[in-house]
């Protein structure tokens, strides 16, 4: 059963990176038939995609965020990652990374990782 | 960006009656080519990340209990749970995924009334 895990600082100063990894587990990250993603959800708020990418390195992101936020693929270590610069108390959040289902980026997302919750502040 | 809307933002239901949650989407959902809506419906509890209920609108992810059900097309859609159980108390959210950003409703918590 494929599992997805994130790790990474749970505590970032402003103005600083947030780094963060999804570990796959029980399936191979370069499965040509999925895509994989970063959704974030501030404490006590809504799901906000942040962006996605496929095995390749062919990378899509919302545009909100999209001067900030770096996501990049270890096949090798079977993970992808997550940067997100120049944070703010606004970038506080689970952060969740899910699998897109579907051989195409637009999909459903399932499954998702339990969340790991960043916050930022000095 | 298409901007998704849920209503109401939380209702109570008494146990084994029915809830029904609204989304609306800014823009058509409905694909031509396929005939498909490009929508999902998640289910969160508390402490846990969202789990997938239905996708294409109306099609229910294997291990859902069949008291959920999805329907609508366009920018139109609906939730039911026909007969509330204690463990469906939750946030429930939709999604659109016919293009990017893809978005999520704001939400609606369902309680026991």
């Amino acid at each position: 059963q494929l599992q997805l895990q994130e790790s990474g600082p749970g505590l970032v100063k402003p103005s600083e990176t947030l780094s963060l990894t999804c570990s796959v587990s029980g399936g191979s990250i370069t499965n040509a038939n999925y895509y994989w993603g970063w959704v974030r959800q501030p404490p006590g708020k809504g799901l906000q995609w942040i962006g996605s990418m496929y095995y390749s390195g062919s990378t899509y992101y919302n545009p909100s965020l999209k001067s900030r936020v770096t996501i990049s693929v270890d096949t090798s270590r079977n993970q992808f990652s997550l940067k997100v610069n120049s944070v703010t108390a606004t970038d506080t959040a689970i952060y969740y990374c899910a699998r897109h289902f579907g051989p195409a980026l637009d999909s459903w997302f399932d499954p998702w990782g339990l969340g790991t919750l960043v916050t930022v502040s000095s | 960006d298409i901007v998704m809307t849920q209503s109401p933002d939380s209702l109570a239901v008494s146990l084994g009656e029915r809830a029904t949650i609204n989304c609306k989407s800014s823009q058509n959902l409905l694909y031509s080519s396929n005939n498909k809506n490009y929508l999902a419906w998640y289910q969160q509890k508390p402490g846990q990340p969202p789990q997938l209920l239905i996708y294409w609108a109306s099609t229910r992810e294997s291990g859902v209990p069949d008291r959920f059900s999805g329907s609508g097309s366009g920018t139109d859609f609906t939730l039911t749970i026909s007969s509330l159980q204690a463990a469906d108390v939750a946030v429930y959210y939709c999604q659109q995924y016919y293009t990017t950003p893809f978005t999520f409703g704001p939400g609606t918590k369902v309680d026991i009334k």
